[in-house]
């Protein structure tokens, strides 16, 4: 079955360590690809999106995505994290193949200790 | 500004019961969905809807109903509560089907 999936299902930091969450899909053709997160108690929230041009993505809060076509992969990463950073991240890819309704991937929980 | 707002935030249900998971959103958006978020699962299409009067299966809709009379709400019905639609519940809404989707804070459902 086609799929998302990201690789770890929990990290751990210290402060000011760098930061990259694997995300891979399956589906071929033209995607959208797209990380939400999810700070304890609340909802998910958009933090960067890919539709077309430049693979690197810039978002918010210092985050940046790499897409990588050949390798059907969605990167995260983050030079150096902060406390705050702490949250579930999620993965999801909208894509024609699949009728461009939105999948998910299992979301990656990080723990940046202080 | 609002946004997505569903109601209530929390409910405990017992085998068989049934309830209904509002969803209203104020951005005039055409597209709603819900999910289900279950631990280490992500999260699950269960229903969706490109518009009022118009609404579609997810990935996994049995034990749930759907109606859509407006553009602004789209509630998620439970006909018969099962210890396996124990879950946090999302609803979300979006311009347009590849654009990206604004989520409401959440119910979670506890059914014992």
């Amino acid at each position: 079955a086609q799929s998302v999936s990201q690789h770890n299902h929990h990290v751990i930091l210290s402060e000011a360590a760098s930061l990259e969450l694997g995300c891979n899909y399956s589906y071929g053709g033209t995607v959208n690809l797209f990380w939400y997160v999810q700070y304890p108690g609340q909802h998910l929230q958009l933090l960067l999106k890919y539709f077309s041009g430049d693979p690197l993505v810039k978002g918010i809060k210092g985050f940046e995505a790499e897409f990588i076509k050949s390798k059907f992969s969605f990167n995260l990463r983050k030079p150096s994290v902060q406390w705050s950073d702490t949250a579930e991240y999620f993965c999801a890819v909208n894509a024609r193949a699949a009728g461009n309704k939105l999948t998910f991937g299992g979301g990656t929980r990080v723990l940046v200790k202080p | 500004n609002a946004g997505v707002t569903q109601t209530p935030k929390f409910r405990i249900l017992k085998i068989g019961q049934s309830m209904t998971l509002q969803c209203t959103q104020d951005m005039n958006h055409n597209y709603m969905y819900w999910y289900r978020q279950d631990p280490g699962m992500g999260l699950k299409l269960i229903y969706y809807s490109v518009g009022a009067g118009i609404t579609d299966k997810g990935e996994v809709p049995n034990g749930y109903n759907v109606s859509r009379s407006t553009t602004e709400d789209f509630p998620l019905r439970l006909e018969l509560a099962a210890p396996s639609q124990t879950s946090v519940y999302f609803c979300a809404s979006s311009k347009g089907q590849d654009q990206p989707q604004h989520f409401g804070d959440g119910t979670r459902l506890s059914i014992l």
